[in-house]
């Protein structure tokens, strides 16, 4: 199975700060046929169900705020959320849609400070 | 407008069976490839369960920790699919939710407690 490595586990932001949140694979998600990266990354709010955010990689979903980065290739990849809003205090988490069973990172919980 | 809508969780006792339904709507279901997903009271996602379409022979994949115990169907003439859960354990206690296309839609989830 492909483990999701996800970094850090929570952390504690001010309004307006840029974050980073780190998911690192145990193999490469990079398919070779068509060179795109099989990793997505989810917001789940209190009481709702995950959102998606970004798919392949780098690729947000439709009505993303465009403050919302995906980026990475292989193995490394970052979510990186700028200029963080009262809204975005959420579980993130990543996931790679490589290959069976996909596999999710563990969360990281974004507090506020 | 897409819709996911799970039913039929309980409260039930371990080496119980239960049968989860999701229904659909607003998409083109015999088309889709439909997920099971839940997540642990610690808040841990798990992928369960895939079903492809016709097209692909209605193929099925499994967690390891659910094989030989889950089953996941599907009915496209109802546009549903199913996750029937045979001898369940404490560990699968977890909020259950069905995902379509690449996982950017998702029901609401249905709760699943295995307890005594």
């Amino acid at each position: 199975d492909i483990v999701m490595t996800q970094s850090p586990s929570s952390l504690a932001v001010s309004a307006g700060e840029t974050v980073t949140i780190n998911c690192k694979s145990s193999q490469s998600l990079l398919y070779s046929g068509n060179q795109k990266n099989y990793l997505a990354w989810y917001q789940q709010k209190p009481g709702q169900s995950p959102k998606l955010l970004i798919y392949w990689a780098s690729t947000r979903q439709s009505g993303v705020p465009d403050r919302f980065i995906g980026s990475g290739s292989g193995t490394d990849f970052t979510l990186t959320i700028s200029s963080v809003q009262a809204e975005d205090l959420a579980i993130y988490y990543c996931q790679q849609y490589y290959d069976t069973p996909y596999t999710f990172g563990a969360g990281t919980k974004l507090e506020l400070k | 407008e897409v819709q996911l809508v799970e039913t039929g969780g309980s409260l039930v006792q371990p080496g119980k069976s239960l049968k989860l339904t999701c229904a659909t709507s607003g998409f083109t279901f015999s088309n889709a490839w439909m997920h099971w997903v839940r997540q642990s009271p610690e808040k841990q996602l798990e992928w369960v369960a895939q079903i492809k379409a016709k097209s692909n022979n209605y193929a099925t994949y499994y967690a390891e920790s659910v094989k030989g115990r889950f089953t996941i169907s599907r009915d496209d003439s109802k546009s549903s699919v199913y996750l029937q859960m045979n001898s369940l354990k404490e560990e699968d206690t977890a909020i259950y939710y069905c995902c379509y296309y690449r996982f950017a839609y998702w029901g609401q989830g249905t709760l699943v407690t295995v307890s005594s």
